[in-house]
């Protein structure tokens, strides 16, 4: 049974280009996250998906943006991107809502903006 | 709001001793704790949760933690430390009832285990 697997695992940018990442979530989940974490911090929630629609969102500009499809896999997109942005972006999928089931992660996609 | 603090960054500990990693919560209701671990360019892995009920909770690879609620504190603990225990680990909290509509739980800045031979 795979778990939760993002790609890339890393990648490069430049300031003000636009980024796609790709998450599929363990089997039998239908609940995706995610979330962004800076070198030395604990993970910031983005936002969560279930039957593709975004239920949730955490405090991330616009330019944050996500998409749920039929089959659970997801894609978080981040367009005009700043430096700031450089972080370990990670998708966690669960049986139900992240606040209450335990959510499982994935190895992450190590975002780097030059 | 639910906020939740690890107030030491890093925990060193000899393989074979006790090991106890804090937490400490904030929340209007009450809280749904959890213990996640990180191991290097790994994603986090769910250790164990509390919801209710008994106050000691048993987790994954011999971790339990101890729910205070008169100390607000939710403490990871082990009784025989192994090197390979050495990880990030990260504590999160969500309010229930969820503050502000929100079921999102907040993530600590982690705590850094180190576990000396």
């Amino acid at each position: 049974d795979a778990g939760v697997t993002q790609s890339p695992t890393h990648l490069i940018k430049t300031r003000g280009q636009q980024v796609t990442l790709r998450c599929s979530p363990k089997s039998g989940h239908d609940t995706v996250s995610w979330y962004q974490q800076a070198l030395g911090q604990g993970p910031q929630f983005i936002f969560q998906y279930y039957e593709e629609e975004e239920r949730q969102r955490g405090n991330f500009p616009d330019r944050f943006s996500g998409h749920q499809f039929p089959n659970y896999s997801s894609e978080l997109n981040v367009n005009a991107l700043l430096l700031g942005d450089s972080a370990l972006y990670l998708c966690a999928s669960s049986d139900g809502p992240a606040g209450v089931h335990e959510q499982y992660f994935g190895p992450g996609t190590r975002l780097t903006v030059t | 709001a639910q906020s939740v603090a690890q107030p030491e960054d890093q925990v060193n500990v000899a393989e074979g001793n006790p090991l106890t990693v804090k937490c400490t919560y904030s929340v209007s209701g009450n809280p749904y704790l959890f213990w996640y671990v990180q191991y290097p360019n790994r994603g986090l892995q769910f250790l164990l949760k509390y919801i209710t009920g008994d106050n000691l909770v048993k987790g994954s690879y011999g971790f339990e933690a101890e729910f205070n609620k008169s100390q607000t504190s939710f403490h990871l603990k082990k009784p025989s430390a192994l090197v390979s225990d050495s990880a990030l680990y990260f504590c999160a909290v969500r309010d229930n009832p969820p503050s502000g509509g929100s079921y999102i739980p907040t993530f600590g800045r982690g705590t850094s285990l180190i576990v000396h031979p």
